[in-house]
């Protein structure tokens, strides 16, 4: 079936960098277009970062622009997504998922990675 | 800066009909911003429920419908079930690779 697991989360100190990644199975990773969503404690659903299937594009909120970077390595299935510079406010969890194209949605989420950012 | 709006909160009786909107602070929102809707429990993955303006995800009962109301996206839940009480939150596709997500309404069934 379906999966998608985060994982890399945990307390990080302000400054210090962290990467997270998705593993993927059940579906064709290589064809399919990935992101990353971001949620703060008790707070809304913020978009972050998105990839294209072949890598090709990528973009980013401004929120995170420069010092987050999304990537992807088709031949192991799993995105990734590294922070750098972490602040208090890059506290969330983050969700991966995937995006079809041409209907500009996400169909598929996983259940997310905790990021805490503490000193 | 874009911002889409949502109505923070909205409450709804049991067997009862809700209609919550997505609006954008830049102008209109029309079926060329793809407007998707998904649902949230707390401490859940969100759920996809309606994607292109008006289509349903699949499994998803057809009590969940999606539309076009004036210049605002819109969900409208038709006979509402006390499992349907979540946080609901739309996205606007603004093009260029760029989503753009709502506030969230939390819907309480009561």
């Amino acid at each position: 079936q379906v999966q998608l697991v985060e994982s890399g989360g945990g307390v990080v100190q302000p400054g210090r960098s962290l990467r997270l990644s998705c593993a993927v199975s059940g579906f064709t990773f290589r064809t399919s277009g990935m992101q990353w969503a971001r949620q703060a404690p008790g707070k809304g659903l913020e978009w972050v970062a998105v990839i294209w299937s072949d890598g090709s594009e990528k973009y980013y909120a401004d929120s995170v622009k420069g010092r987050f970077t999304i990537s992807r390595d088709n031949s192991k299935n799993t995105l990734y997504l590294e922070i750098n510079s972490l602040r208090a406010e890059d506290t969330a969890v983050y969700y991966c998922g995937r995006f079809l194209g041409g209907v500009w949605y996400f169909d598929l989420w996983g259940r997310g990675t905790l990021v805490t950012v503490s000193s | 800066q874009t911002v889409v709006t949502q109505e923070p909160s909205f409450s709804v009786s049991p067997g009862g009909t809700v209609t919550l909107t997505c609006g954008l602070s830049t102008g209109s929102v029309s079926t060329a911003y793809y407007p998707s809707w998904y649902q949230q429990t707390p401490g859940q993955a969100p759920r996809t429920l309606i994607y292109s303006t008006n289509l349903r995800s699949s499994g998803v009962p057809d009590r969940f419908s999606g539309s076009i109301l004036g210049n605002k996206a819109a969900l409208t839940i038709t006979g509402a079930q006390a499992d349907d009480e979540s946080d609901y939150y739309c996205v606007l596709y603004m093009g260029s690779g760029i989503w753009v997500f709502g506030g969230g309404t939390k819907l309480t069934v009561l």
